[in-house]
């Protein structure tokens, strides 16, 4: 079936450290794969979406890095500051056709300490 | 910025009882989706609509469970007899377009079946 992971223990960082989080796949070949951030009581926020022909996409302090043959997609924010604490989820469509169901990880938390 | 809002923000019920949660999507948005998280898991797909019909559901969304578009800017979902399990946040999200679409997502409604 299909799974998506990610590591489901909270990552600490320093501010002003890189923070990478990653999304592992398996039983898919998503079209394309997104990165929502979720604060706590709050819905999912669109960050990025990278479609499976490219290696690498950039958003500000934000890239998203996308290996099919992994199966893995990393996602970094740079000069990470206190505000970008929240969990991260990655997002794929269903594996074939049905783009309309989007499937969640079940997200990395990210603090930030100042 | 146009928001995806939904009401109420919590309600409780009994076991038994139905429940209809609203939602005002993005009003150029043409895709509707619903979504529930149960605390401390993932966000889980329900359903999607368009063109007044339901284009995909998820297992979750079985015969309790309804969705209604009954004016040109509410978009419902109902549960026809509560569980406790039902206990969740629910999220409405619309989109412009399908597939790799941005999904926009609601604030989101607390229930609580007791």
């Amino acid at each position: 079936s299909q799974k998506i992971e990610q590591n489901s223990e909270a990552l600490n960082i320093q501010e002003g450290k890189t923070a990478t989080l990653t999304c592992n796949y398996t039983n898919y070949s998503p079209a394309y794969l997104q990165w929502y951030r979720q604060d706590p009581g709050r819905g999912p926020v669109f960050l990025l979406l990278i479609r499976e022909n490219k290696k690498e996409k950039r958003k500000e302090r934000l890239k998203v890095t996308f290996d099919t043959t992994l199966k893995q997609s990393l996602f970094h924010i740079t000069a990470s500051q206190p505000a970008d604490s929240a969990t991260y989820l990655c997002a794929l469509p269903k594996n074939s056709g049905g783009y309309q169901k989007v499937t969640f990880g079940t997200g990395t938390k990210l603090q930030v300490i100042p | 910025e146009p928001e995806v809002t939904q009401t109420p923000s919590h309600q409780v019920t009994q076991m038994g009882q139905e429940v209809i949660l609203r939602c005002v999507p993005i009003s150029n948005h043409l895709y509707f989706y619903w979504y529930r998280q149960i605390l401390g898991q993932k966000v889980e797909f329900l359903v999607s609509f368009y063109n007044n019909e339901i284009s995909e559901k998820s297992e979750i969304f079985d015969d309790q469970f309804s969705v209604e578009r009954p004016d040109g800017s509410n978009f419902t979902l109902k549960i026809r007899s509560t569980k406790l399990e039902d206990s969740a946040m629910y999220f409405c999200a619309s989109s412009e377009v399908q597939g790799e679409g941005e999904q926009y997502f609601g604030p989101g409604t607390r229930l609580t079946v007791t």
